[in-house]
C-alpha cells in the first residue's frame, strides 16, 4: 500500500531563516506531487504541483520554491522566511496518469515564523 | 473560473442524528470529480468520498453519502448516524479535467457533534 512522510510535523524559525520541508511517498511510481498551505481556520491553497522529476508548476508568486529531485521525493524551500509564512503545509500525492484520483495527505508541518 | 462554495461555517448536531452539509461548485468544464475531506484537530486530511461528474448515482461509503444535484450544481455530503468521532472541519473539493489532477478547495464547515 502507499504511504506518504512528511516531516518534521513542527518547526519554529525566525523570519530570515531558511526553509526546507520534505515529502516522500512510497508503494507508487511516477505519482503527481503536490504542496499545500493552510492559514489559520481557512481552506487548503495550492502552492506547488509535479508530475514528474524536475517538473514543478508554481500556482501562487511567493518567496517560496520547490523541488523534485527524484521520483517519489517533494521539497519545498525559502531562501529567508517572512512572517506571512506561517501556516499548515500539507504535502500529497495522487495516481500519475489517472483523471479525478483522489489526493492523499501526509501529516502535515505547522511552521510558525517568529 | 472553477470555484467551490461552502456557505456553513459551523453546524451542530445531535449525536446519532443525520447532517447534511452543503457544497456547491462552478465549473464550465464538463469533466470533473467532486471531493469531501476530514480534517480531525490532529490535522491530517482524510479523503471520505468521490463523485464524478458523469456518474449516474450519488456516491457512498458507509455512513457518508453524496447528495449530487448537478443541474444545481451542488454536491452536499450527508453523514447519518452522526458520532463523537465526526466532529471535525470538512471541505468539499473539485478536480477538473484539465487540472492534473489539482484538488480546489472549499473553505471548510467546522462540525460539532453533541452527546
Amino acid at each position: 500500500s502507499q504511504t506518504i512522510h512528511q516531516w518534521p510535523a513542527t518547526l519554529v524559525q525566525p523570519v530570515g531563516s531558511p526553509l526546507s520541508l520534505e515529502c516522500t511517498v512510497e508503494g507508487t511510481s511516477n505519482p503527481n506531487l503536490y504542496w499545500y498551505r493552510q492559514a489559520a481556520g481557512r481552506g487548503l491553497q495550492l502552492l506547488f504541483y509535479s508530475v514528474g522529476i524536475g517538473q514543478i508548476s508554481s500556482e501562487v508568486p511567493q518567496n517560496l520554491s520547490a523541488s523534485r529531485p527524484q521520483d517519489r521525493q517533494f521539497i519545498l524551500s525559502s531562501k529567508k522566511l517572512l512572517l506571512s509564512d506561517s501556516g499548515f503545509y500539507l504535502c500529497a500525492w495522487s495516481l500519475g496518469g489517472a483523471n479525478n484520483s483522489p489526493l492523499h495527505f501526509g501529516n502535515g508541518t505547522r511552521l510558525t515564523v517568529t | 473560473a472553477q470555484k467551490i462554495t461552502q456557505t456553513q461555517p459551523g453546524m451542530f448536531v445531535q449525536e446519532k442524528e443525520a447532517v447534511t452539509l452543503d457544497c456547491t461548485y462552478d465549473t464550465s468544464d464538463p469533466s470533473y470529480g467532486l471531493f469531501w475531506y476530514k480534517q480531525p484537530s490532529s490535522g491530517e486530511m482524510i479523503f471520505l468520498i468521490y463523485q464524478g461528474s458523469y456518474d449516474q448515482q450519488n456516491a457512498t461509503e458507509g455512513r457518508y453519502s453524496l447528495n449530487f444535484q448537478k443541474a444545481r450544481k451542488s454536491a452536499n455530503l450527508v453523514i447519518s448516524a452522526s458520532q463523537l468521532g465526526d466532529s471535525a472541519m470538512y471541505f468539499c473539493a473539485m478536480i477538473f479535467s484539465g487540472g492534473y489532477n489539482k484538488l480546489i478547495f472549499g473553505a471548510g464547515t467546522r462540525l460539532a457533534v453533541h452527546p
